[in-house]
């Protein structure tokens, strides 16, 4: 059965610093992969996606991913992180839209 | 693009009673999601449709909750009756295909009394 682990509740790094964000899955096949990032009280954005290809995804607002299948793990990193970015961070996997499995969320608190 | 649109944005009713939540996807996506988001249980996927078919409604609790698109700019959730069990934040999201990014509304708080 396919499933999405984000091992960490809640994230706090100050303004500036790096940020990584986990995302384990399992999934019987190479799956379609995807970062969301939720505001208070907003919908889901996209951050970014892995279908194929390039191992390494780059997405807006500075952030990437890296798809290791061999650790089964689709890691969000950013160089520098900004206050704005304070969020909820949904890590996703499937094979399509209809088959779409969300990680519980990884909150992220930045200190000024 | 207006984006997709939900309504209400906030919802406060009482056990027993009729709820009913609205959408409006981007025009010219063929694909539209029902997604029911609580702390204890995550982001759930309830229905979606393709071309205003409903293809797979496995995600739907129970008898009480209902879906319809009539067309391809319009979608309803309806509950009834309604439960306390039920207060989560809904969401629909929108896709050009089913194979394609989807695109999230801001989502209906529910708070059932």
């Amino acid at each position: 059965a396919q499933s999405v682990t984000q091992p960490d509740i809640h994230i706090t790094v100050s303004e500036g610093a790096s940020l990584e964000l986990r995302c384990n899955y399992s999934y019987g096949a190479t799956p379609y992969l995807f970062w969301y990032v939720q505001s208070p009280g907003q919908g889901l954005q996209l951050l970014l996606k892995y279908f194929s290809g390039d191992t390494l995804v780059q997405g807006i607002k500075g952030f990437e991913a890296e798809f290791k299948r061999s650790q089964s793990s689709f890691n969000l990193r950013k160089p520098s992180v900004h206050w704005s970015d304070a969020a909820e961070y949904f890590c996703a996997v499937g094979a399509g839209n209809n088959d779409m499995r969300f990680g519980a969320g990884t909150r992220l608190t930045v200190k000024p | 693009d207006a984006g997709v649109i939900q309504s209400p944005r906030h919802e406060v009713t009482e056990m027993g009673q009729e709820v009913t939540l609205r959408c409006k996807p981007i025009s010219g996506h063929n694909s539209l999601f029902w997604y029911r988001q609580t702390m204890m249980r995550g982001l759930e996927l309830l229905i979606y449709f393709n071309n205003n078919v409903p293809i797979d409604d496995s995600g739907m609790p129970e008898d009480r909750f209902s879906a319809k698109m009539p067309n391809a700019s319009f979608s309803t959730l309806k509950i009834q009756p309604s439960e306390p069990r039920d207060s989560a934040v809904y969401f629909c999201a929108s896709t050009p295909s089913e194979q394609e990014t989807q695109y999230f509304g801001p989502g209906t708080r529910l708070l059932v009394l």
